[in-house]
């Protein structure tokens, strides 16, 4: 149980264009769910917290205009990153956290973006 | 805010060593404490946690015990394997508001037979 997924796996786009990345709970509610970027070798850095049926809770310095989060239902958030550039290229990671609480996350797999 | 310290890697050793991570953190309060492991090509999953001082998490062989005197939470197996090759990550998390998750730079772990 616990499965998160992210669709897709690995983007390839062009400089300028728009591109949506999907993290669903297969098996549970989410009432939270949060999305990280990883550089190569590098940590997870947090970039937002998304809470179902509200409006997400941006770190500081990431640009909220250029990283859209939708939260629209308790098994899915959509990150679009919109009018990519080449230092948007990263892997994107979400993670789940169970509605009602509890410590745990469960990560998704993570999506590599290339903008090319 | 938070903020974790692990020992930089790339860490190789032969099948059958002992294996130590170390890991330090900076909170207030009483934090939660994780270790997570990334296998190559796949997302992050949870190997162990400990949430109050003094607690020892373990799986799969692994452990790290809660230690708020020295701020620690360093991980440890006795005899490591092949597949034990990974990226390995200590996080924390506070215990009030934020449910965020606050990790370390992540320590590459590669063990040779």
């Amino acid at each position: 149980g616990a499965v998160v997924s992210q669709h897709p796996s690995w983007v390839i786009c062009k400089s300028g264009t728009s591109v949506k990345i999907e993290c669903r709970s297969l098996d549970f509610q989410a009432t939270t769910m949060f999305w990280y970027r990883q550089f190569p070798k590098q940590s997870l850095m947090l970039m937002a917290t998304s809470n179902e049926g509200s409006k997400a809770t941006y770190e500081q310095g990431v640009e909220k205009d250029k990283f859209l989060i939708n939260h629209a239902s308790l098994t899915l958030s959509t990150l679009t990153v919109t009018s990519a550039h080449p230092e948007d290229s990263s892997f994107y990671i979400c993670s789940a956290a169970l509605a009602g609480g509890g410590l745990e996350q469960f990560f998704g797999p993570g999506t590599r973006l290339t903008v090319l | 805010g938070n903020s974790v310290t692990q020992m930089e890697g790339p860490v190789t050793l032969s099948e059958e060593a002992f294996l130590t991570i170390n890991c330090t953190y900076t909170a207030t309060g009483y934090p939660s404490l994780f270790w997570y492991v990334q296998y190559p090509g796949e997302g992050l999953q949870l190997l162990l946690k400990a949430t109050k001082a003094d607690d020892k998490g373990s799986n799969k062989g692994f452990e790290a015990t809660y230690r708020k005197e020295t701020t620690s939470f360093h991980l440890e197996k006795g005899s490591v394997q092949v597949s034990d090759s990974a990226v390995y990550f200590c996080a924390t998390r506070g215990n009030t508001g934020r449910r965020a998750l606050t990790f370390g730079s992540g320590t590459r772990l590669q063990v040779q037979p």
